[in-house]
C-alpha cells in the first residue's frame, strides 16, 4: 500500500463548479497536510496548509482534514479557467525533513 | 516574501559537460532541497541540507554533487549526465525546524543530450 493515494484523474469541470480533490493515507502519525498548486512546466506552489484535523479556508480553497479517516481534502468553490494547474497532496511528521506527496490530479476547469 | 529563485531556467548539456544549478532563499530558512521531477510524477527527494550540514542523500548516483555554501545558497554540481536524468529540477526551502512546511522555486529545466 502506497504511503499517500490520489487520483491522478484528469478532472474536468465546467467554469463555476466545485472541484473537490481528495487525497488518503496510510501513516497515522501525520500531523500536518499540504495542498500545492503546480501549473504545467512550473515549481509547485504552497496552495493550503493545515495541521490536525479540521478546516481551513482561504478564499475560494477550504482545506479539510479528517485524521479519524486518515483522508485530506480540497475545495475550489466557483472554479475559473486560471484553476487549471495540477494538484499535489503532501503530509508530514513534525520535525521531519521528508515530504509525502500524492501523485497529483490534474484539474481542467472548461470555460 | 516566499521566493525561492532558481537559475538557470533551462539547461542543455552534452554528456560530458560539467554544470551546475544554483538557488537562493531569503526567508531565513534553515533547511533546502533539491528534487528531481518527471513529467506527470510528483516531485522526487535528492538531498536535504539542514542547518548547511548533508542530512539526507537518497542514493543519488555521485554525478549529482550539491553544496550549500551558507545558509541562503544551494548548489547543485552536474557531471557527465546521462539522458535518462533529463527532468524538471526544484530546490525547496522550509523553517528547518518543527514545521516542515516546503516553498519551492520555480525549478531548471535541464535536457541532456
Amino acid at each position: 500500500q502506497k504511503e499517500v493515494e490520489q487520483d491522478p484523474g484528469p478532472l474536468s469541470v465546467p467554469e463555476g463548479a466545485i472541484v473537490s480533490l481528495n487525497c488518503t493515507y496510510s501513516n497515522s502519525a501525520f500531523q500536518y497536510f499540504m495542498w500545492y498548486r503546480q501549473y504545467s512546466r512550473k515549481g509547485p506552489e504552497l496552495l493550503m496548509y493545515t495541521y490536525s484535523s479540521g478546516n481551513k479556508e482561504d478564499g475560494r480553497f477550504t482545506a479539510q482534514v479528517d485524521k479519524s479517516s486518515k483522508y485530506i481534502s480540497l475545495f475550489i468553490r466557483d472554479s475559473q479557467p486560471s484553476d487549471s494547474a495540477t494538484y499535489l497532496c503532501a503530509m508530514s511528521l513534525y520535525g521531519n525533513n521528508r515530504l509525502a506527496f500524492g501523485k497529483g490530479n490534474q484539474v481542467v476547469v472548461i470555460p | 516574501d516566499t521566493e525561492v529563485t532558481q537559475t538557470p531556467k533551462h539547461l542543455v548539456m552534452g554528456m560530458t559537460n560539467k554544470k551546475s544549478l544554483k538557488c537562493e532563499q531569503h526567508m531565513g530558512h534553515r533547511a533546502m532541497y533539491w528534487y528531481k521531477q518527471k513529467a506527470k510524477k510528483p516531485p522526487e527527494l535528492m538531498f536535504v541540507y539542514s542547518y548547511e550540514k548533508l542530512s539526507i542523500n537518497e542514493s543519488v548516483p555521485s554525478r549529482f554533487s550539491p553544496e550549500c555554501p551558507n545558509s541562503s545558497l544551494l548548489n547543485l554540481h552536474l557531471h557527465a549526465l546521462q539522458p535518462e536524468d533529463s527532468a524538471l529540477y526544484l530546490c525547496a526551502s522550509s523553517q528547518g525546524i518543527g514545521v516542515n512546511t516546503q516553498y519551492f522555486g520555480p525549478g531548471t529545466r535541464l535536457l541532456v543530450l
